[in-house]
């Protein structure tokens, strides 16, 4: 069964602070990792990635993937209380099935 | 303006009756999702299609069912079987699920069984 998990599960910190949220999957036929951002209701694309070692980068976030580790971080710098919200990570197959992992929960305070 | 809608928004109904959820996308996307999301847990996939007239049950599809008549309606119902149905359901779709696109989700019904 694949299987995703996310930590910390929750994270307290205050604007300015930098952030990093880490993911490691088991998933057969591994073919992507994707971070989502979800805020009140639907989650919002935020990366995917399918090479290992490779940076993508958006303003403030940055994520990377290793997969020799089997795993991924998000990172957020600068963090503003507009990034309060779950993080989600998944892992995708190559048939397209995506097994998420629990969130974290980050909460920035001003 | 193209997206996915789901309706309703909220749903309220009495332990024992089916009820069905609607999602439609209007992205001309293959394949659609259905994820069920509780308190402090993440999304788990009930069922998935990756072409009309055909689906696949997830990690969770006991008590679910669903259908896939058109590419842009993939709607699901909540049978009296499912133990727990209380939750938020969240549909989504993706261009192409053979090569893992990101999949692009709706708004998300908030189902409440008493």
């Amino acid at each position: 069964e694949d299987k995703v998990v996310q930590s910390p599960l929750s994270l307290v910190v205050h604007e300015g602070d930098t952030v990093t949220l880490n993911c490691s999957y088991e998933v057969t036929n591994f073919r992507s990792l994707l971070w989502y951002k979800q805020e009140k209701k639907a989650p919002t694309f935020l990366f995917m990635l399918t090479s290992s070692g490779i940076e993508k980068k958006s303003g403030r976030l940055s994520s990377i993937l290793d997969k020799k580790e089997l795993s991924s971080i998000l990172n957020i710098t600068a963090t503003q209380t507009g990034d309060s919200a779950i993080y989600l990570c998944a892992g995708g197959t190559s048939y397209g099935k995506l097994t998420f992992g629990q969130g974290t929960i980050l909460t920035v305070h001003p | 303006d193209g997206g996915i809608t789901q309706s309703p928004k909220y749903l309220f109904r009495k332990e024992g009756q089916n009820v069905t959820l609607s999602c439609e996308q209007n992205l001309n996307h293959d394949a659609m999702y259905w994820y069920r999301q509780d308190p402090g847990q993440g999304l788990r996939l009930i069922y998935y299609s990756q072409i009309v007239n055909d689906f696949q049950k997830g990690d969770i599809a006991e008590g679910y069912s669903v259908s896939r008549e058109k590419k842009e309606s993939f709607p699901l119902t909540v049978t009296s079987a499912q133990k727990n149905p209380t939750a938020f359901y969240l549909c989504a779709s993706s261009i192409n699920s053979g090569t893992s696109y990101e999949q692009y989700f709706g708004p998300g019904t908030r189902l409440t069984v008493t």
